[in-house]
């Protein structure tokens, strides 16, 4: 985890609130990622960067916003939080060779 | 049928048993391959990194690639307690927006005492 951190590691929130996870990394890489993590289905991505204001929409990008304003910040946005987004959340970062290193995840919990 | 498979286990070995984890895969363009290692309530954290066919050995660890049949594995020597985790494959073709890994969905590993 050295190099990225990720900030609230845990939160309760509820349906219909928004909820802004943040990432944070230290390491200078240009690409970051967004991934939830669920079981059954495994590590999904969310939304990508390959750049500051540069992001992409990953295969479940449906209700989750991300901006990219700093090289080290990469925030994601629930704009109305459903039940179906509680999972446990994890940045990656990469240089863009292949390899990606993971944060130590949010756990977030909607009711 | 998903890109990438991986049979979730869960696997229980005794400790100082060899341990053979696998994948396969489908699409032939793929050729970065990766293990990563996974602690409960942790991030996944990078294991053992291969580029294109071949052999990887790291300590205990054996990184195997096979692009013919499609089949990657990661051998563990003499396993520890240590060990005991989720071990989850991922893989990239590397270029462009194929730097998006495709993930397995883990194997769950106990290594008992």
């Amino acid at each position: 985890d050295a190099g990225i951190t990720q900030s609230p590691r845990h939160k309760v929130t509820e349906t219909g609130t928004p909820v802004t996870l943040r990432c944070h990394q230290t390491e200078n890489h240009r690409y970051m990622y967004w991934y939830r993590q669920d079981p059954g289905h495994g590590l999904r991505l969310i939304h990508y960067s390959y750049g500051v204001k540069d992001t992409d929409k990953g295969e479940v990008s449906d209700g989750y916003s991300v901006s990219r304003s700093k090289t080290e910040d990469f925030l994601l946005t629930l704009e109305s939080a459903t039940s179906s987004q509680t999972s446990v959340y994890f940045c990656a970062i990469s240089e863009g060779g292949g390899t990606q290193y993971f944060g130590p995840g949010t756990r977030l919990t909607v009711l | 049928q998903k890109e990438v498979e991986q049979d979730p286990g869960p696997l229980s070995v005794p400790e100082g048993a060899i341990v053979s984890l696998n994948c396969t895969y489908s699409n032939s363009a793929f050729q970065y391959f990766m293990w990563y290692r996974q602690y409960s309530r942790k991030g996944p954290e990078l294991l053992m990194y291969t580029y294109s066919s071949g052999n990887k050995e790291d300590g205990r660890f054996t990184a195997q690639v096979d692009k013919s049949s499609k089949y990657i594995s990661l051998f563990i020597r003499d396993s520890q307690p240590s060990d005991s985790a989720t071990y989850l494959c991922a893989m990239s073709a590397g270029a462009g927006n194929n730097r998006k890994l495709i993930w397995g969905l883990g194997t769950s590993l106990a290594v008992n005492p």
